[in-house]
């Protein structure tokens, strides 16, 4: 296992067009979460899954955000009619039943 | 005020210095993670701890939960020990609250 990897590393797309960033977690952790990161600032709560249930979904994640975890292995984190506002960083992150976290390298948007 | 807070925002030191790092919270918390991020983005996790102190290496990471307070020292800094370090706590919730990082340069 290598890992929690994310697809792709970098998305430079234009202002309106969709976007959908995929995670796969380390396999034998059911919890992942995602984050979202702008520049100078840490990392803040988008939503979170254990399995396939999605449990929480942070007030950031506005009615053009959705997530899935269809059978509790990989994720999607998909963004429709993208705007300027979501260029940032978009990490992932796993963890099994302890507190210890596993974080991707991230997935860093640009809309233009 | 955020829940998380960390001093300084910018550290930049001489190779070979001590570097002390400090993280402040003002939420109830079941564990406090000490992470380490590149440039490029990819989060490294450093320590986890909820109460004491470890150390790895030359990092030595403290916490004093009355006061809730902890630090991340690095000792004989190095280059590249450069990147940003981020404190991150576990609330009742079952996620992390993070601070808004330090960034540290190390010089040769």
């Amino acid at each position: 296992d290598t890992g929690v990897s994310q697809n792709p590393r970098h998305k430079i797309t234009k202002r309106g067009q969709n976007v959908t960033f995929r995670c796969d977690p380390i396999s034998e952790h059911n919890r992942l979460y995602w984050y979202r990161q702008t520049l100078g600032q840490g990392p803040e709560f988008l939503t979170y899954f254990q399995n396939e249930a999605q449990l929480e979904k942070s007030r950031l994640l506005s009615d053009r955000f959705s997530a899935e975890r269809p059978k509790g292995s990989f994720s999607t984190l998909e963004i429709q009619r993208t705007e300027q506002g979501d260029s940032a960083m978009y990490l992932c992150a796993s963890r099994g039943t302890g507190l210890g976290y596993t974080f991707g390298s991230g997935t860093r948007l640009t809309v233009v | 005020k955020n829940e998380v807070e960390q001093s300084p925002q910018n550290l930049t030191a001489q190779e070979g210095e001590f570097i002390t790092i400090n993280c402040s919270y003002s939420v109830g918390i079941s564990a406090l993670h000490w992470l380490q991020q590149h440039p490029g983005g990819g989060i490294v996790s450093l320590f986890m701890l909820s109460s004491g102190k470890k150390k790895h290496g030359r990092l030595i990471a403290t916490i004093n939960i009355q006061e809730k307070h902890s630090s991340l020292h690095i000792t004989a800094s190095h280059p590249r020990d450069s990147a940003v370090y981020i404190c991150a706590v576990y609330d009742n919730t079952d996620k992390l609250i993070f601070g808004t990082g330090t960034r540290l340069q190390v010089f040769p």
